[in-house]
């Protein structure tokens, strides 16, 4: 299987500041990966496909980029509403694995 | 509108069995591969199982294999996951999800909790 890994855990930040979140995967998926976002007790949201494409409906200020097995979840300028954890998730093969998630907490 | 609805959920004994059920609305539903996404009490996502259009693919996480199978009812928009031998560590919310690669579409899920 293919594993997912996360960094950092967790992060404290700014409104406005640029958060960057790692995924690295343990073997070559090419741009098989997405980006979810989960709100507390709310069911997770897709914001960014194929590594780097932004969802329709999704802000700008979210992105996504890497290749084979590393990758990066962007937020450019943070909001107060932006407070979630994010989840990487691979669909090279089957199982599909997500990563151990990054919980965002807006200072 | 594009919805997913669970239900079946509950207390189980160790054990035990449970079925789930994921009613769709506002799509095609044969159009789509189905799955489901698991998350324990704090904890993150793990993806399931995976079910193609027609049913004649089917895909399991190791942790749930001969314990757990998934199927559909195209004819009344309908996925399901029979859970049998249930244990503590089935504990956890169950998300119905449309798609195979991009899960775009989620249910507001179903909790299963697995206690004696």
């Amino acid at each position: 299987d293919i594993q997912m890994t996360q960094s950092p855990f967790s992060l404290s930040a700014s409104v406005g500041d640029r958060v960057t979140i790692t995924c690295q995967a343990s073997q070559d998926i090419n741009r098989n990966l997405n980006w979810y976002q989960q709100k507390s007790g709310k069911a997770p949201k897709l914001l960014i496909f194929d590594a780097s494409n932004l969802e329709t409906g999704v802000p700008s200020r979210f992105s996504g980029s890497g290749y084979a097995t590393a990758f990066t979840f962007t937020i450019s300028s943070l909001q107060p509403e932006d407070s979630a954890t994010y989840y990487c998730q691979h669909y090279y093969n089957f199982p599909r694995t997500f990563g151990q998630g990054t919980k965002l907490e807006i200072k | 509108e594009v919805q997913l609805v669970e239900s079946g959920g509950g207390l189980v004994q160790p054990g035990g069995s449970l079925r789930l059920s994921c009613t769709a609305s506002g799509f095609t539903f044969s159009n789509y591969w189905m799955t489901w996404v698991r998350q324990a009490p704090g904890k993150g996502l793990v993806w399931v199982a995976n079910i193609r259009e027609d049913g004649s693919e089917k895909y399991y996480v190791d942790s749930v294999k001969g314990r757990v199978t998934i199927s559909r009812d195209n004819a009344k928009n309908s996925l399901y996951l029979q859970m049998n031998s249930l244990r503590a560590e089935d504990t956890a919310v169950y998300y119905c999800v449309r798609g195979r690669q991009f899960f775009r579409v989620w249910g507001q899920g179903t909790t299963v909790t697995v206690s004696s």
